[in-house]
């Protein structure tokens, strides 16, 4: 079975621009969640759907948004990027509700 | 609220030592819990779990039993590989509708020729 696949793997982008990444997770999971990870932070949520609802969303500011699709494909949205928000984004499918997780390879982002 | 602490790193070792990663947890329930490892410039990979006290999770050598009593789920491997070299992160989740991995800060592994 292939894996959770996420586009694109890197991304430069300037301040103030919008960013959309793509997560494909592994067939059959309908739940996908999205984290950033950075030095300074590390691990954090973002927020999960699951049948094209969110379920639940992480303490993050509006510019970040998301959604999915009838596929279970999800994309997450970033607008007026800032230098914070360079990270990387990563995305994991689970094959149940608070089951385990299977993390994509992850999108790279850095704003300048 | 609810929290994973795990030892600061890094972790130094050499090739076939015992290895030792702490992790322990503050929660209001019994959550599932999990560790987590990531390699240079990869994703997380899933090493092993366990949903319920004193289950023991194995893979690949390495081995966690879930302790109630100690709210602990500490890493262990008997023999280290230089190929182990990595960060190690400890996790939980509820059974709830919370539906998201709460992380520790990662430790970060070195083992040596």
């Amino acid at each position: 079975k292939a894996g959770v696949t996420q586009t694109p793997r890197y991304l430069i982008k300037t301040r103030g621009q919008q960013v959309t990444l793509s997560c494909s997770p592994i067939s059959g999971h309908r739940s996908v969640s999205w984290y950033q990870q950075t030095p300074g932070q590390g691990l954090q949520f973002l927020f999960e759907y699951f049948s094209e609802t969110q379920r639940n969303k992480g303490n993050f500011p509006g510019r970040f948004s998301g959604r999915q699709f009838s596929n279970s494909r999800s994309e997450m949205n970033v607008s007026t990027l800032e230098l914070g928000d360079s990270a990387l984004y990563l995305c994991a499918s689970s094959p149940r509700t608070a089951a385990e997780q299977y993390f994509g390879p992850g999108t790279r982002l850095t704003v300048t | 609220g609810n929290s994973v602490t795990q030892m600061e790193g890094p972790v130094t070792l050499s090739e076939e030592a015992f290895l030792t990663i702490n992790c322990t947890y503050t929660a209001t329930g019994y959550p599932s819990l999990f560790w987590y490892v990531q390699y240079p410039g990869e994703g997380l990979q899933l090493l092993l779990k366990a949903t319920k006290a004193d289950d023991k999770g194995s893979n690949k050598g390495f081995e966690a039993t879930y302790r109630k009593e100690t709210t602990s789920f500490h890493l262990e491997k008997g023999s280290v590989q230089v190929s182990d070299s990595a960060v190690y992160f400890c996790a939980l989740i509820f059974q709830d509708s919370s539906y998201k991995l709460i992380f520790g800060s990662g430790t970060r592994l070195l083992v040596r020729p």
